[in-house]
């Protein structure tokens, strides 16, 4: 079964808006868990590591007052794209790792007007 | 950049016929995984070999890895219709960050 999920799986919002992601651990408990991004045919990029009761570290180029992310418990961390524009306009997939594997979510296809 | 290298970027194959694809990374790597992505969906983990094997199956799939290369290929055996897909390596680092390539758009022909 679904180790990890992500809710909404899809979205679709007006230009401006703000829209929550949200990726829950369902079998462990993650203090670390990672945000990609992914457009069209194009392959997924670390966004950032979210790490639970701290700030989550940003890959180079992902503005961290864009894409917030909160990791308030063990198994719950969430991604706000604030401000969306069309240019965020993608696919975003979260992951836990558990020993050597890594668990991805389902994936949020967020689409902005 | 984050990413490693995999080629071909796209491959149209007859149903029936083996596929191989190829990644290459960077830098020092406890292990290297493969996986699928059905167009517009999810992750499937196919493999995973670690840094100090060599090859390794699973079903149709055979994984290499050369770390003096910095290399690792995937071979689909007997390949058919459902192996439609995006195939994706992903390295994984002592930071244990997952970072992967810009895959390979798997066709396989009827």
């Amino acid at each position: 079964g679904a180790v990890v999920s992500q809710h909404p799986s899809w979205v679709i919002c007006k230009s401006g808006t703000s829209v929550k992601i949200e990726c829950r651990s369902l079998d462990f408990q993650a203090t670390t868990m990672f945000w990609y991004r992914q457009f069209p045919k194009q392959s997924l990029m670390l966004m950032a590591t979210s790490n639970e009761g701290s700030k989550a570290t940003y890959e180079q180029g992902v503005e961290k007052d864009k894409f917030l992310i909160n990791h308030a418990s063990l198994t719950l961390s969430t991604l706000t794209v604030t401000s969306a524009h069309p240019e965020d306009s993608s696919f975003y997939i979260c992951s836990e790792r558990v020993a050597d594997t890594q668990y991805f979510g389902p994936g949020t296809r967020l689409t902005v007007l | 950049s984050q990413q490693g290298e995999e080629d071909p970027q796209a491959l149209s194959i007859q149903e029936g016929e083996n596929a191989t694809m190829n990644c290459s990374y960077k830098t020092s790597i406890n292990n290297l995984q493969w996986y699928r992505q059905n167009s517009g969906r999810g992750l499937v983990h196919l493999i995973l070999i670690r840094s100090n094997e060599r090859e390794k199956h699973s079903g149709r799939l055979r994984v290499t890895l050369d770390t003096s290369k910095k290399s690792s290929s995937l071979l689909i055996t007997a390949s058919r219709a459902a192996d439609t897909a995006s195939y994706f390596c992903a390295t994984d680092y002592r930071d244990d960050k997952i970072i992967f390539g810009k895959g390979t758009r798997l066709h396989i022909l009827p």
